[in-house]
């Protein structure tokens, strides 16, 4: 059982707007910063949101990144069919002094 | 282009070891710290290790400790994980990942290996 709580699944419709939550605790999202991760099956992980609302170079605008109290958000917009992966939070946990993740959310863009 | 290459993985028998190498190029490897990150068949992510630029801070997950060491070699651009003691829970692809940070306590992965596969069985 991951220490961080993601929805194990959402879906919407292709254009549409999704949100996907992440919720962790004090010792964790609540004094350090949260990431998310993108997964395809079959390919490696790859960076969407860093330090909570950063987006690397080459990560659309329409991926966005929040974080408040306990709780970190991954919103993404205009969703496209190639939208359809796996994605993860991450942060560090104070307690443990190591990394954790959620457990990942499927997206289905309907 | 930054690119991390994993190595080392394979069959192996319950309570056998095994060490997986990572080679990294196209970034100045001692800038940055390094883990390792795995994902069980069917399952999701899960944190291994992390060690510092210059090694002097390591940390393991609660599910490995005792039983994998981590270090790398700056001057040869490497990661390694010695894996000892394997159990059939330690069965996944593992990925060589590269912190956005050079030290521990913060950290995004910027940077994914394509992963090599541990598989334990008799």
């Amino acid at each position: 059982q991951s220490v961080l709580t993601q929805p194990p699944s959402v879906s919407a419709a292709p254009g549409q707007k999704v949100s996907i939550s992440c919720s962790g605790s004090s010792t964790n999202i609540e004094h350090n910063y949260v990431s998310w991760y993108q997964h395809f099956p079959g390919s490696a992980p790859k960076l969407l949101i860093y330090d909570n609302n950063k987006r690397p170079s080459g990560i659309p605008d329409r991926f966005s990144g929040s974080k408040s109290g306990t709780s970190a958000t991954l919103d993404i917009t205009g969703l496209q069919t190639g939208d359809e992966a796996d994605y993860y939070c991450g942060t560090w946990e104070s307690l443990l002094s190591g990394v954790i993740f959620g457990g990942g959310t499927k997206l289905t863009v309907l | 282009e930054v690119q991390l290459v994993e190595s080392g993985g394979g069959l192996v028998q319950p309570g056998r070891s095994l060490r997986l190498s990572c080679a990294a190029s196209g970034f100045t490897f001692d800038d940055f710290a390094m883990h390792w990150v795995r994902q069980p068949p069917g399952k999701g992510l899960e944190w291994v290790s992390g060690i510092s630029w210059n090694s002097g801070t390591i940390r393991y997950a609660d599910s490995v400790k005792g039983r994998f060491t981590i270090s790398r070699d700056n001057a040869k651009n490497s990661l390694y994980l010695q894996m000892n003691s394997l159990r059939a829970e330690d069965m996944a692809l593992y990925y060589c990942v590269r912190s956005g940070y050079y030290y521990l306590a913060q950290f995004y992965f910027d940077s994914w290996g394509q992963g090599t596969l541990v598989t334990v069985s008799s």
